[in-house]
């Protein structure tokens, strides 16, 4: 079963912040973020493999709420190039499989 | 090579032939993944391969599905029968999953079907 992102779709103006969910009704052992742009593969952001775990890099954050199987991913002060579709992912533990909501589109307009 | 490689990039067939898909991953990476994502939509879990562990095919969707993978290297999905559904883009991505936990995956450009 595959987690739930929320919302489907978001735009934002150039500078403005932007909250992306997801969560699941199966243990959440890892969550993984991707983003994809436009007719290009999806591209590793971020794991957190603990709960309460936050990470980040440049202005991108997540965390991990273990205990009500919970991830967020922050994004402050977007830019253009942030736009595309963020994906999490729900790590198997230690079967390695990884299971993908359905994605939330970003739109980042000047 | 540097990146996983997918071949063809483009395929277009006719209803009911068969078409194989060839992912090329990381070289050292031990887990292979197939998704398929169609127009639009999101990343949908194929099948999964981890070393010589029994792969997890609990995404194929028919038994029309299918694939295969010498050691860890080369991985072929095969499609039977092709039907106008199946038309996507097929991502091959690897992943050297330290300890067998899922790592960073590593995608492929993907192999564009057309099925017509």
């Amino acid at each position: 079963q595959q987690p739930v992102q929320s919302p489907q779709a978001v735009i934002l103006r150039e500078g403005e912040d932007a909250v992306i969910n997801c969560s699941s009704s199966k243990a959440l052992y890892s969550v993984h973020w991707y983003r994809q742009k436009h007719g290009e593969a999806p591209v590793f952001l971020m794991i957190l493999l603990k709960g309460g775990e936050q990470k980040g890099h440049d202005k991108i954050s997540a965390s991990f709420n273990e205990k009500k199987q919970q991830s967020s991913l922050y994004l402050t002060a977007s830019q253009l190039s942030y736009s595309g579709t963020y994906f999490c992912g729900r790590g198997g533990g230690s079967q390695g499989n990884l299971i993908f909501g359905k994605g939330t589109k970003l739109s980042v307009k000047p | 090579g540097a990146g996983v490689s997918q071949s063809p990039s483009n395929k277009v067939t006719e209803k009911g032939k068969d078409v194989e898909l060839r992912c090329d991953p990381i070289s050292g990476h031990t887990a292979l993944y197939w998704y398929r994502q169609r127009l639009g939509q999101g990343l949908e879990f194929l099948i999964y391969f981890q070393g010589n562990s029994a792969p997890d095919k609990s995404g194929l969707p028919s038994d029309r599905f299918s694939a295969e993978r010498t050691g860890e290297s080369v991985s072929t999905l095969t499609i039977q029968r092709t039907q106008q559904e199946d038309s996507a883009v097929y991502l091959c991505a690897s992943s050297s999953n330290p300890g067998g936990r899922t790592g960073e995956l590593f995608f492929g450009e993907g192999s564009r079907l057309t099925v017509l």
